[in-house]
């Protein structure tokens, strides 16, 4: 099956600094990136949809400067978290789409942030 | 954006026990897929529905898709202890390639031995 991973699984940074988040499809071209955010034993809020080549879609509340994306090719995908603070810390999750599919959307196994 | 409501939010049985956790919404879905996460790792597929009244089974797992696709239930039979963990709906929604999957809360579900 289509494997998407993430890196770095876990981090933990200061409060001010910015953290980048990659998402890498491994065995397939992925046109379109979904970058979600979850909080303990909560579902999957979807932050953005990034697609290849283009400015990612921001969901309404979220900042699109601080929560930097890009979509530079059709297997990499990269969230900046800017000027991080303790709210934060978050479990980031992003899926990969398959080219053309609706349905084929995988999942990677999430970054765990922890600002200090 | 389109809202799916997911009961029970937490669920808590004994081995042996069967369960259902439901999906409801009041908008129709192209289609509804249906998430199992385990705690620190990213949610996996288990399964896709896409026409109203669809059933599907997946060992001791019965999916359902509503008539009119606006809502959709998972059964288990006899859970197991490794039946544990969060169990995600996910509609599918716009169209072309604009789409995106709008999740439920969630049902935490743990199964004692």
């Amino acid at each position: 099956g289509a494997v998407v991973s993430q890196h770095p699984s876990r981090v933990i940074c200061k409060s001010g600094t910015s953290v980048k988040i990659e998402c890498r499809s491994l065995d397939f071209q992925a046109t379109t990136m979904f970058w979600y955010r979850q909080f303990p034993k909560k579902s999957l809020m979807l932050m953005a949809t990034s697609n290849e080549g283009s400015k990612a879609t921001y969901e309404q509340g979220v900042e699109k400067d601080k929560f930097l994306i890009n979509h530079a090719s059709l297997t990499l995908s990269t969230l900046t978290v800017t000027s991080a603070h303790p709210e934060d810390s978050s479990f980031y999750i992003c899926s990969a789409a398959l080219a053309g599919a609706r349905v084929g959307q995988y999942f990677g196994p999430g970054t765990r942030l922890t600002v200090t | 954006t389109q809202l799916l409501e997911q009961s029970p939010q937490f669920l808590s049985i004994q081995e042996g026990e069967n369960l259902t956790v439901y999906c409801n919404s009041s908008s129709v879905f192209s289609s509804l897929q249906w998430y199992r996460q385990e705690p620190g790792e990213g949610p996996v597929l288990l399964v896709t529905v896409v026409t109203g009244g669809e059933v599907k089974k997946l060992k001791r797992l019965t999916f359902q898709f509503g008539d009119a696709r606006k809502d959709s239930s998972l059964h288990i039979t006899a859970a197991q202890p490794g039946d544990t963990g969060l169990y995600l709906c996910a509609g599918l929604e716009g169209l072309g390639s604009n789409y995106k999957l709008t999740f439920g809360k969630g049902t935490l579900l743990t199964v004692n031995p």
